[in-house]
């Protein structure tokens, strides 16, 4: 079983959809949860971090975590044809949080048309 | 200053060669990160520098050198390279390994030939 699962897509949504990307992790006593944006040919850019259960806002996006069920999620809302990426979601496992080391899922293709 | 830089963006390099990447971080920040990424795949954690001393080393060959002279720098030496090293390669940045808000610079694209 891997760590982390992402949904490899390609998710396409029309322009000002929400946009709904999801994340699940086997590791129970995780701790950290990220979601990095990575542009064709371009480095990963961090775009939300949460560390609760329950929502975290930031502009149009929205991170979401439930730690019962294992759960991340990322909504971009009034998608735009630049949010075309690929959004990787990170998670630090237990034991890991003193060490920096992040655990990625494969990622999730994001595919915004006008 | 909020950037990770790396140098050189791209290598071209023999496998006999011997080259260095270079990265520099300006925001005072204590632990520093060298990942690989292959076409497609997520990027794979390689050494994790803590206070300038090395804390995680992946089971990387030998053939790759991490160096942090200072708590700003962080080099990875290459030597004796393979094809199949061809990547990638990324720098990252917390202000410690425990806040893990990792902050990427742009990478340097390495072919070995």
């Amino acid at each position: 079983q891997k760590e982390v699962e992402q949904n490899s897509g390609p998710l396409s949504v029309p322009e000002g959809a929400i946009a709904s990307l999801n994340c699940t992790y086997s590791d129970r006593g995780s701790q950290s949860f990220f979601w990095y944006r990575q542009y064709s040919g371009k480095s990963p850019e961090l775009i939300m971090f949460i560390y609760s259960n329950g929502d975290k806002e930031d502009g149009r996006f929205t991170a979401q975590l439930n730690k019962a069920s294992q759960y991340v999620s990322l909504l971009i809302r009034d998608s735009q044809p630049s949010d075309s990426a690929t959004y990787l979601c990170a998670v630090i496992p237990e034991g890991g949080t003193s060490y920096g080391k992040l655990t990625f899922g494969q990622g999730t293709i994001l595919t915004v048309h006008p | 200053d909020t950037e990770v830089t790396q140098t050189p963006k791209h290598l071209v390099m023999g496998m006999t060669n011997k080259k260095s990447l270079k990265c520099e971080q300006h925001m005072g920040h204590r632990a520093m990160y060298w990942y690989k990424q292959k076409a497609k795949k997520p990027p794979e954690l390689m050494f994790v520098y803590s206070y300038e001393k090395l804390s995680i080393n992946e089971s990387v060959p030998s053939r790759f050198s991490p160096e942090c002279p200072n708590s700003s720098l962080l080099n990875l030496h290459l030597h004796a390279l393979q094809p199949e090293d061809s990547a990638l390669y990324l720098c990252a940045s917390s202000p410690t390994a425990s806040n893990n808000e990792q902050f990427f610079g742009p990478g340097t694209r390495l072919t070995v030939l």
